[in-house]
């Protein structure tokens, strides 16, 4: 069990462009979120899946935003003509069903720069 | 809708301080209340638990009362070690998979 793990930790990139973030769950977690959290706010829901299916999604959740998790393993988040109030860390979280939803495991985020 | 409001910091304190970090919520329905912590280069974990009214959630000295009445959910430790500097974010679990955070409180402890 070597936890959650992120990749990248950091992406530069230019207004515009878009960006594709990976996650990499605890194995066998069932479970997966994804959560963006700027500069002196806690983290903000985006979406969640059980297993490969994308159950919830924040409202607030911009279109430019899209996630996946085929085959209920990795998942993907891709920005599309990213903007400057996209820079944030993402942060990805993982869980099993067999334990109580609320024991999220995180991972150590990718920090987003949009110049 | 749901949300969660904590106490700003930073909060600096001294060894074996009592702490005490503030946080009240707007939740429709009964919602489950968290706390998790971020110690310094480390991913957030979660500290407590409280999944309805009058629960008391505790672990490695902490604990937080879910108090419905005032919709509250603070931190308490009787005495707070240099090891606890870390920042704090108080949660909650609405109708379905959806969590909301506090702004964190930050807390450093000094000898």
């Amino acid at each position: 069990d070597t936890g959650v793990s992120q990749d990248p930790r950091h992406k530069i990139t230019k207004r515009g462009q878009n960006v594709t973030f990976r996650c990499d769950p605890i194995s066998e977690h069932n479970r997966l979120y994804w959560y963006r959290q700027t500069l002196g706010q806690g983290p903000e829901f985006l979406t969640y899946f059980q297993n490969e299916a994308q159950l919830e999604k924040s409202r607030l959740l911009s279109d430019r935003f899209s996630a996946e998790r085929p085959k209920g393993s990795f998942s993907t988040l891709e920005i599309q003509r990213t903007e400057q109030g996209d820079s944030a860390m993402y942060l990805c979280a993982s869980s099993s069903l067999r334990v109580a939803v609320y024991e999220q495991y995180f991972g150590p985020g990718t920090r987003l720069t949009v110049t | 809708g749901n949300s969660v409001t904590q106490m700003e910091g930073p909060v600096t304190l001294s060894e074996e301080a009592f702490l005490t970090i503030n946080c009240t919520y707007t939740a429709t329905g009964y919602p489950s209340l968290f706390w998790y912590v971020q110690y310094p280069g480390e991913g957030l974990q979660l500290l407590l638990k409280a999944t309805k009214a009058d629960d008391k959630g505790s672990n490695k000295g902490f604990e937080a009362t879910y108090r419905k009445e005032t919709t509250s959910f603070h931190l308490e430790k009787g005495s707070v070690q240099v090891s606890d500097s870390a920042v704090y974010f108080c949660a909650l679990r609405g109708y379905g998979n959806q969590f909301y955070f506090g702004t964190g409180t930050s807390l450093t402890v000094i000898p």
